[in-house]
């Protein structure tokens, strides 16, 4: 059973507007999420991290959202952009599991011109 | 900035055949780990290590061995490849518990 969902596995957005993306986790240990992007025949790179002690973090265009007790968190792209058209990955760590991330399947973003 | 490098890119095997993945890393990072991509399933953990001399199973480790051989190397290796093993393999690294950096990984087709 997946830990760690991402039950959208695409999504198209248009230029300019705003992209969501949704993850959701099952176990209540973890405590540190973390968004990546991922280009084709590329591995992935590090987009966002949020801690649990937090509900927000922002990077530029890029926000994640935690909601603890609904167990689910999302990424907000603001403005999107066609760049940002990749497959992004959710992950999830637990203290016990020391640096070990569990991923989601994945949802890949397109940003219409 | 090398970061973390794998070889091969590609590679075609026939079932039962064998094969090394070797990936290297130059951000002296402790930990290292090897990931399979499949279609719908994410990244799931092969083997990882935590430290130099260490290793342990992840989530899906059947039918494979890894090896560390230095803090810089860890290499992933299929005795008997079988066609459920194609897939897209990553190698990454971590110095602490905020996230890998990752290869450009090996896309592997077992025949």
């Amino acid at each position: 059973d997946q830990q760690v969902k991402q039950n959208s596995p695409s999504l198209s957005v248009q230029e300019g507007r705003i992209s969501i993306l949704n993850c959701d986790y099952t176990n209540s240990m973890f405590d540190y999420f973390l968004w990546y992007k991922k280009y084709p025949a590329e591995g992935p790179t590090f987009l966002i991290s949020i801690s649990s002690i937090k509900d927000k973090n922002e990077d530029g265009r890029f926000t994640v959202f935690l909601n603890k007790s609904a167990k689910h968190l999302s990424l907000h792209i603001v403005p999107s952009q066609p760049g940002d058209s990749a497959v992004y990955f959710c992950a999830a760590s637990a203290e016990d599991y020391g640096q070990n991330f569990v991923f989601g399947p994945g949802t890949r973003l397109s940003v219409l011109p | 900035n090398a970061g973390v490098t794998q070889t091969p890119k590609f590679q075609v095997l026939k079932t039962g055949q064998s094969m090394t993945l070797q990936c290297a890393q130059d951000m002296n990072h402790n930990s290292m780990y090897w990931y399979r991509q499949d279609p719908g399933m994410g990244l799931r953990l092969i083997y990882y290590s935590a430290s130099e001399g260490t290793t342990d199973k992840g989530e899906v480790p059947n039918g494979y061995n890894v090896s560390r051989l230095n803090k810089r190397e860890f290499s992933l290796r299929l005795e008997s490849a079988a066609p459920s093993q194609t897939s897209v393999y990553f190698c990454a690294s971590s110095q602490q518990r905020y996230g890998y950096t990752f290869g450009s990984g090996t896309r592997l087709t077992v025949v």
